[in-house]
């Protein structure tokens, strides 16, 4: 089975400096791993993802994931937040070897930054 | 930039009666997607379409559940007899062929009195 954890509710983060948002995966073979945001009222903007090849991925929005398979992690990370970032951001995962095409999503970390 | 789309925003219904939920997803987009967001709980997954057929679905999705795809471009939810607990958000979401990523519209919030 697979299976996604996001171990802090929410983050807090000042305005200019870093953030990140963990996140780490449980799945049988080799997953392909995704980041989205929701905002107030709208619905999941799909952020990165990783699939394979390099293991730090660049998104939208300045945003970037680091794959560790020992860790089985894939935290969310942005060298300067801005207030702008403010949402809830979700990390989903997909296990290819099962032949799933289904998402599953972790309970989500809100993300705030203060200005 | 396309994008998928839900209607209504929000539907109010009372315990028993039929709803449909409406989904446009992207143009070229083959596969289709249907997940739902109980408040405060995660995003699950509820079933997978794909050459107008079911090609996955979850233990949630039974048999008051079905999805058809009754046209060109609209991809429909219709839960046939509502229960309190499916009060929730329900996202539509599609993917393209040989992409990984699905992309979702903003959801329809249904309410269940």
């Amino acid at each position: 089975a697979q299976s996604v954890a996001q171990p802090e509710d929410q983050v807090n983060v000042a305005e200019g400096n870093p953030l990140t948002v963990k996140c780490t995966y449980s799945v049988s073979g080799n997953p392909y791993l995704f980041w989205y945001v929701q905002y107030p009222n709208r619905g999941l903007q799909f952020l990165l993802k990783y699939i394979t090849g390099d293991n730090l991925v660049k998104g939208s929005y300045g945003f970037e994931a680091e794959f560790n398979k020992s860790q089985t992690s894939f935290h969310l990370k942005k060298p300067s937040a801005l207030v702008s970032d403010s949402a809830l951001y979700f990390c989903a995962v997909r296990d290819p070897d099962t032949g799933r095409r289904a998402l599953t999503f972790g309970s989500g970390t809100r993300l705030q930054v203060q200005p | 930039e396309p994008e998928v789309t839900q209607t209504p925003s929000h539907q109010v219904t009372q315990m028993g009666q039929e709803v449909i939920l409406r989904c446009v997803p992207i143009s070229n987009h083959l596969y289709f997607y249907w997940y739902r967001q109980i408040l405060g709980q995660k995003v699950e997954f509820l079933v997978s379409f794909y050459n107008n057929e079911i090609s996955e679905k979850s233990e949630i999705f039974d048999d008051q559940f079905s999805v058809e795809r009754p046209d060109g471009s609209n991809f429909t939810l219709k839960i046939r007899s509502t229960k309190l607990e499916d009060s929730a958000m329900y996202f539509c979401a599609s993917k393209e062929t040989g992409a990984n990523e699905q992309f979702f519209g903003p959801g329809t919030r249904l309410t269940v009195l």
